[in-house]
């Protein structure tokens, strides 16, 4: 079946440090990749996205690479801030499935000064 | 202006009662969605209307009950409460036939079944 599997929280860091969420995923097809954010009490927004394999989606300082042949699509940021704090969430999409987001756990990111 | 609303924001009810969580978005979208976060934030699709017409419907106890009366407002009903019920329940909205089919999140809806 089509799975999302993130790295488990907290992640807690310094203000500019370096950042990386794990995200690997299980897909039929080829997958559309996508980062979310959810900041504390809010939705989900769309951070980034990838559509085949080799791309790269970048958004505010994050970056994440579709890579085919690891199934991985990890989230970087080189140096983060106290607002980037929140919830990030890998997701996917199957090609030709209605349109269903699958998403892996979450992952909280807390940043401190 | 906001693009996908819920109402209400916060929902506390007691246990057997029967409530209604509302959606609407102004993008002139075709597709909208029901999605549950628990409380370890685990997000999961329960539900998805193209044009009004139900095209997903995972594993959900009948209890709830999806309605789109039109393409903008997708509503979920919930009979007979329980405990488990209690979550974020967040609307969504995309256009299907956009290259993307990026999804917009509404900003929830806390409901607690006490």
């Amino acid at each position: 079946g089509n799975s999302v599997t993130q790295m488990e929280g907290p992640v807690t860091l310094s203000e500019e440090a370096f950042l990386t969420i794990n995200c690997t995923y299980t897909a039929t097809g080829y997958p559309s990749l996508f980062w979310y954010v959810q900041y504390p009490g809010e939705g989900l927004q769309l951070l980034l996205k990838a559509t085949k394999a080799d791309d790269k989606g970048s958004n505010k300082g994050f970056e994440a690479t579709y890579r085919k042949e690891t199934t991985s699509f990890h989230l970087e940021k080189g140096s983060v801030q106290v607002s980037d704090s929140a919830v990030y969430f890998c997701a996917l999409k199957v090609s030709g499935g209605y349109n269903k987001l699958i998403f892996g756990a979450g992952t909280r990111l807390a940043v401190h000064p | 202006d906001t693009a996908v609303s819920q109402t209400p924001k916060y929902l506390v009810t007691q246990m057997g009662n029967d409530k209604s969580i509302k959606c609407e978005q102004n993008l002139g979208h075709d597709t909208m969605y029901w999605y549950k976060q628990d409380s370890k934030k685990f997000l999961k699709i329960m539900f998805s209307y193209n044009n009004k017409e139900l095209i997903i419907n995972e594993t959900v106890p009948n209890r709830f009950s999806p309605k789109s009366p039109d393409k903008a407002h997708l509503n979920l009903h919930i009979n007979s409460l329980e405990l488990g019920d209690s979550a974020v329940y967040f609307c969504a909205s995309s256009q299907a036939t956009s290259r993307d089919n990026e999804q917009f999140f509404g900003p929830g809806t806390r409901l607690t079944v006490l």
